[in-house]
């Protein structure tokens, strides 16, 4: 199975001030044939269900802001706020979809500082 | 809108049975691959099983491969997961979701990206 984890466990941002996660896999999810990464990252507010946000590591899902960014190829790849708003404290999950089963890392939480 | 309403969670004693539904409207259900992910108290996120459009080939974790069948009745939009020999460590919620896209399987593996979430149902393993 592919090993996801991801750092910080938690971090706390100023309102307007860029947060970043990072998700790490334990073998490449970069399918050579197509040049896809096969990895999303998903949104998690307490007592919801998770949200998809980005999927092939980098495209927005639809009507996600574009405060939300992805990054990464290979087995690095970065989730990025530009500018923290006060409805994205939450918890966020990477996932690859690269060789089954789909695994998820476990989780970082976003805080306002 | 979609929407993926589950039901069928409760308490069930260890070594007992329990079937999960999963009722989704607001989209072509008879396309898409369904997927059931599951979430213990305070934790974080596991897949549990994929069932293909059409039914006919699912995939299951290793953790409930055996124990766990996935199913769906397309003709009245309804997932399932009928979960046997139940143990302390399935106690979860767990959520019914849709797979984004269609068609991501194959004859070994499947790579679901789970764009609709149902809110869930807490299926708690207890004596």
């Amino acid at each position: 199975d592919i090993v996801m984890t991801q750092s910080p466990d938690s971090l706390a941002v100023s309102l307007g001030e860029r947060a970043t996660i990072n998700c790490k896999s334990s073998q490449s999810v970069l399918y050579r044939s197509n040049n896809n990464n096969y990895l999303a990252w998903y949104q998690q507010k307490p007592g919801q269900p998770p949200k998809l946000l980005i999927y092939w590591a980098s495209t927005r899902y639809s009507g996600v802001p574009d405060r939300f960014s992805g990054g990464g190829s290979g087995t690095d790849f970065t989730l990025t706020i530009s500018s923290l708003q006060a409805e994205d404290v939450a918890v966020y999950y990477c996932q690859q979809y690269y060789s089954t089963p789909a695994t998820f890392g476990p989780g970082t939480k976003v805080d306002i500082k | 809108e979609v929407q993926l309403l589950e039901s069928g969670g409760g308490l069930v004693q260890p070594g007992g049975s329990l079937r999960l539904s999963c009722a989704a409207s607001g989209f072509s259900f008879s396309t898409y691959g369904m997927n059931w992910v599951r979430q213990a108290p305070g934790k974080g996120l596991e897949w549990v099983s994929t069932i293909i459009d059409g039914g006919g080939r699912t995939y299951y974790a290793d953790s409930v491969k055996g124990r766990f069948t996935i199913s769906r009745d397309n003709s009245k939009n309804t997932l399932f997961l009928q979960m046997n020999s139940l143990r302390a460590e399935d106690t979860a919620v767990y959520y019914c979701a849709k797979d984004f896209r269609k068609n991501s399987y194959d004859s070994s593996s499947c790579y679901p990206i789970f764009d609709y979430w149902g809110q869930g149902t807490l299926v708690t393993v207890s004596s």
